[in-house]
């Protein structure tokens, strides 16, 4: 396993324009993430699914973010009407969500991240 | 509301120097507790993680860090800092009950470690 995969790893845009991201987790990864990190802070929760489920978004994710893991393996991004507030880091995470007590869930393995720029 | 606290936003060690990176936390009960490290252009890497147990843990790279229940802390050290040490570290806590929690980690705003040769 190569680990978390993410694509791409930097995109320039111009304000109004969409962007997509993608995430390919860990395989046998039922639980995957979305974290928007900007400069000098750290990781901030967006979102995340279980299998193809989304079960939680975050406050910070406006309407013009919409997040999908359709099969339960990859998830994509998207950021509709990019404005330049959206630039930041966007990271990817799994973990495996099955054992007794729950605390592997918390063990995330992050991905490189992809970097928006939007202008 | 939960919260992460690095009070150090840059440290300059010199190489084979001890490391003391400071965390507090601000929570309801005793969270999960984890430390990552990021270097440029890299994702975030797991260095150690304290969910029970001995308060002292150890992790990858020779790191340690330990769990102070009545500081409400989880400092992170090394004995002899190598060049290649020279990153970004976060803390980084989750709530223990589990359920909607799992994996909503919050973290720190992140310290910048320097190395020095």
């Amino acid at each position: 396993d190569t680990g978390v995969s993410q694509n791409p790893r930097h995109k320039i845009t111009k304000r109004g324009q969409n962007v997509t991201f993608r995430c390919d987790p860990i395989s046998e990864h039922n639980r995957l993430y979305w974290y928007r990190q900007t400069l000098g802070q750290g990781p901030e929760f967006l979102t995340y699914f279980q299998n193809e489920a989304q079960l939680e978004k975050s406050r910070l994710l406006s309407d013009r973010f919409s997040a999908e893991r359709p099969k339960g393996s990859f998830s994509t991004l998207e950021i509709q009407r990019t404005e330049q507030g959206d630039s930041a880091m966007y990271l990817c995470a799994s973990s495996l969500g099955r054992q007794a007590k729950g605390s592997g869930a918390n063990v995330l393995t992050f991905g490189a991240g992809s970097r928006l720029t939007v202008l | 509301a939960q919260s992460v606290t690095q009070p150090d936003i840059h440290i300059t060690v010199s190489e084979g120097a001890s490391l003391e990176l400071r965390c507090n936390y601000s929570y309801g009960a005793t969270p999960y507790l984890f430390w990552y490290v990021q270097s440029p252009g890299q994702g975030l890497q797991l260095l150690l993680k304290y969910f029970s147990g001995d308060t002292l843990v150890q992790g990858i790279k020779g790191f340690e860090a330990e769990f102070k229940r009545s500081q409400s802390s989880f400092n992170l050290r090394k004995p002899s800092v190598h060049w290649s040490d020279a990153a970004e570290y976060f803390c980084a806590v989750v709530r223990r009950a589990g359920g909607t929690s799992y994996g909503k980690l919050t973290f720190g705003q992140g310290t910048i470690l320097t190395v020095h040769p």
